[in-house]
C-alpha cells in the first residue's frame, strides 16, 4: 500500500522569504501522480500544484515549484516570496496511474505560518 | 461557475442517529469522491461514484454509505452514529471518468466540507 509521509507539522516564514515543504512517499508503482493542496481556514482544499511521475522536469506554478526525485521518492513544495495568504495548511498527495482514480493518499500536513 | 457546494456546513447528532451529508458538484463534473478529515486519522478515502455507481470503496465500515443520482449529485449516509464519526466530511469532484489518460491527471475541486460533531 501506499503511504505519504509530512515530517514537519509546523513551518513559519518571513513574509516576502523561501520556505520549503517535504513530502517523501512509499509506493512500487512506477507510474502515479502527486499533488500539493492548500487548506486554510475557510476548509476548502485547493489545488497548489501537480507532478506527473513520467515527467522529469519540476512542475512550477509562479511562485510555487516542486523538487521532484523519483528515485528518492521525495516530493518538496519551494513557496517564493512567501505572502500572508499563503498560510494554510499544506497537504502532500499521492494517487496511482491505476485503480481509483479519485482515490487520493494524503499526508498529514504542514502548518505554515507567515509573519509579516 | 459555482463551485462543489456540501450541505449543511455543521451537523450536530446524537450516538446512534443517522445522518446524511449532500454534495453538488461543479456543473458538468460527473464523478464525485468522498474523504474524511480528523485530527488523529488525517484525510482518509471514503468512496467514488461516477454515472451512478460506485466506483471504489475505502476502509470504512458498511455504517458508511452513499449515492449519486442522475444530476450528479451526491449523498453520504452514516448510520447508528458513534462519537469517532465526528470529523469534517469532504466532497470533491472531477469532470473526467474512469479510464481515461487524463483522469488521473485531472485534479479534484473540493468544497469547504460539512463538519458533523457525534455528542
Amino acid at each position: 500500500a501506499q503511504t505519504v509521509t509530512q515530517s514537519q507539522p509546523e513551518m513559519s516564514v518571513q513574509e516576502a522569504e523561501t520556505v520549503t515543504l517535504s513530502c517523501t512517499y512509499d509506493t512500487s508503482e512506477s507510474d502515479y501522480y502527486l499533488f500539493w493542496y492548500k487548506q486554510p481556514p475557510s476548509r476548502q482544499m485547493i489545488l497548489v500544484i501537480r507532478q506527473e511521475a513520467y515527467k522529469q522536469q519540476n512542475a512550477t506554478e509562479n511562485r510555487f515549484s516542486v523538487n521532484f526525485q523519483k528515485a528518492a521518492k521525495s516530493f518538496s513544495l519551494k513557496i517564493s516570496d512567501s505572502q500572508l495568504g499563503d498560510a494554510a495548511m499544506y497537504f502532500c498527495a499521492y494517487r496511482s496511474a491505476t485503480g481509483g482514480y479519485n482515490k487520493l493518499i494524503f499526508g498529514a500536513g504542514t502548518r505554515l505560518a507567515v509573519h509579516p | 461557475k459555482a463551485g462543489v457546494t456540501q450541505t449543511p456546513r455543521y451537523l450536530i447528532k446524537t450516538r446512534g442517529q443517522q445522518v446524511t451529508l449532500s454534495c453538488s458538484p461543479i456543473s458538468g463534473h460527473r464523478s464525485v469522491s468522498w474523504y474524511q478529515q480528523t485530527p488523529g486519522q488525517g484525510l482518509q478515502f471514503l468512496f467514488e461514484y461516477f454515472s451512478e455507481t460506485q466506483r471504489n470503496k475505502g476502509n470504512f465500515p458498511g455504517r458508511f454509505s452513499g449515492r449519486q443520482f442522475s444530476n450528479s449529485r451526491s449523498e453520504m449516509n452514516v448510520s447508528t452514529l458513534e462519537l469517532g464519526d465526528s470529523a469534517l466530511y469532504l466532497c470533491a469532484s472531477s469532470p473526467e471518468g474512469p479510464g481515461t489518460f487524463s483522469s488521473y491527471n485531472s485534479p479534484l475541486h473540493f468544497g469547504n466540507g460539512t463538519r458533523l460533531t457525534v455528542t
